[in-house]
């Protein structure tokens, strides 16, 4: 069974642009959740989507933005972005929201 | 969710157990405690949980005292490949903390040959 794919692994980009990221979770898995990592505040919870529905949200500003698919694949968007959302993002599936979650690789944001 | 408490770093002999502990002293009658492990550069994988009962599976044992205060996961024959960073998670079942897992510092555990 294929697990929960991250892409692209990359991304560069320059303050002022904004970035999607895509996330497809392992089949059958309705939940999808976002996680931002950085050396200084660890990992923290962004957002988590059932059935196109955003059910629960982190303490980001709105610059930080998701969807999900009738397919339950899933796309973060950060718009302005600014030299501190450099990080790994992170996204998790699981079937409903309340199982374990499984990760994916990540996508590893630079802002130049 | 409650809040837990990890030395913040152990370290094993390869072959030997490694037993990892967590505090978790406010932690309510349905709360789960969950177990998840992040290798370098990868990103966090899914150990093994459990609410009262000790559970064991492929990967480890967990270890949860009577009163739930405290537990502790143990990888029963430590490998170099689990040199990783160790989090123990309390997690409220169902209500709407939807996808939410509270990720602390954790544990840094160093297997050494």
């Amino acid at each position: 069974k294929a697990g929960v794919t991250q892409t692209p692994r990359y991304l560069i980009k320059t303050r002022g642009q904004q970035v999607t990221l895509s996330c497809s979770p392992i089949s059958g898995h309705r939940s999808v959740s976002w996680y931002q990592q950085t050396p200084g505040q660890g990992l923290q919870f962004l957002f988590e989507y059932f059935s196109e529905t955003q059910r629960n949200k982190g303490n980001f500003p709105g610059r930080f933005s998701g969807r999900q698919f009738s397919n339950s694949r899933s796309e973060m968007n950060v718009s302005t972005l600014e030299l501190g959302d450099s990080a790994l993002y992170l996204c998790a599936s699981s079937l409903f929201g309340d199982q374990p979650q499984h990760f994916g690789d990540g996508t590893r944001l630079s802002i130049l | 969710d409650a809040k837990t408490t990890q030395p913040t770093s152990m370290d094993c002999a390869e072959g030997r157990a490694a037993n990892l502990p967590c505090n978790h002293s406010t932690i309510s009658g349905n709360e789960y405690v969950y177990w998840y492990r992040q290798i370098h550069s990868q990103g966090p994988q899914y150990i093994i949980h459990g609410l009262k009962n000790n559970e064991t599976n492929e990967m480890a044992s967990l270890i949860i005292t009577e009163d739930r205060k405290s537990s502790t996961l143990i990888l029963p024959h430590a490998t170099l490949r689990d040199t990783a960073v160790y989090y123990c998670i309390v997690r409220l079942a169902g209500g709407t903390s939807y996808g939410k897992l509270t990720f602390g510092q954790g544990t840094i555990l160093t297997v050494h040959p």
